[in-house]
C-alpha cells in the first residue's frame, strides 16, 4: 500500500536559517503530494500540494517539488521566522490522505 | 479558509463508558467528512469515510461496532467509541470536504480521549 516516510523531529532552528524537511514516499500510481501544517491548538491546514511529476508547490515561503525520478517531496524554505514553528505533515493521496508522521519544528530567535 | 470544529477538545471517561465526539464544519457543507486516529509520534490513521445520509465507509481492522459514525446533515458528524477501554485512549481527527474549494480538506482541531 501508500506510504510517506518523514523526516523525524524535532527540528531547532534559528531565525533566518534555511529549513528542509525530508519526505518521500511509495505509491501505486501517482497520487497527489500534500504539505500540511499544524499550528499550536488549531487544525491541520493545507500549505501547499503538487499533483503532478516536477510540479512545484509554493506557499507562504516555503516550497516542494514533486519528484517523481525520486519519490520525493521535501519540504524547503529559505529563511524561516518564530512564526513557522508548528509540526509539519507529508501527506499523499487524492480524496483519501496517507500521512507521513509529522515533524515538529521550532524557530528560535 | 473554511472551519471545523470539533468538540469536545479532550475528555477523559472510566473503561466501559461510551463517548461522543463531534465534528462541525462552522461555514460550509460538507459532503464528506473522514474521521482519523493519531497515536503518538505515528502519522494520522484513517478510520472511516462518511457521506451525508449514507453509512460509514470503515477502513480495514476497524470495529464498526467499537467507533460509530453518524453523518446525519451537511454540517455534523460524530464519532462514538462504544465502551471504551484504555487502548482506545488516542488522538481523534476529523476532516471536511464539500462546497468551498471543492476537493481540498479542512481538518478540526482534534480530540484527545484518555480512557482510565
Amino acid at each position: 500500500g501508500d506510504s510517506v516516510t518523514q523526516m523525524e523531529g524535532p527540528v531547532t532552528l534559528s531565525e533566518e536559517a534555511f529549513l528542509t524537511i525530508n519526505c518521500t514516499y511509495t505509491a501505486t500510481g501517482y497520487p497527489s503530494l500534500f504539505w500540511y501544517v499544524q499550528y499550536p491548538g488549531e487544525g491541520l491546514q493545507l500549505l501547499l500540494k503538487a499533483t503532478k511529476a516536477d510540479d512545484k508547490g509554493s506557499n507562504k515561503g516555503f516550497e516542494a517539488t514533486y519528484r517523481k525520478e525520486t519519490t520525493s517531496f521535501h519540504l524547503e524554505k529559505g529563511s524561516v521566522q518564530v512564526s513557522d514553528s508548528a509540526v509539519y505533515f507529508c501527506a499523499l493521496g487524492d480524496e483519501k490522505l496517507t500521512f507521513g508522521t509529522g515533524t515538529r519544528l521550532t524557530i528560535i530567535p | 479558509g473554511a472551519v471545523v470544529s470539533q468538540h469536545p477538545s479532550w475528555v477523559i471517561c472510566k473503561s466501559g463508558t461510551s463517548v461522543k465526539i463531534e465534528c462541525r464544519s462552522l461555514d460550509f457543507q460538507a459532503t464528506t467528512m473522514f474521521w482519523y486516529r493519531q497515536f503518538p509520534k505515528q502519522s494520522l490513521m484513517l478510520m472511516a469515510t462518511s457521506n451525508e445520509g449514507s453509512k460509514a465507509t470503515y477502513e480495514q481492522g476497524v470495529e464498526k461496532d467499537k467507533f460509530l459514525i453518524n453523518h446525519a446533515s451537511l454540517t455534523l458528524s460524530t464519532l462514538t467509541v462504544t465502551s471504551a477501554h484504555p487502548e482506545d485512549s488516542s488522538f481523534y481527527i476529523c476532516s471536511a470536504s464539500g462546497t468551498i474549494n471543492t476537493g481540498e480538506l479542512f481538518f478540526g482541531e482534534g480530540s484527545r480521549l484518555t480512557v482510565l
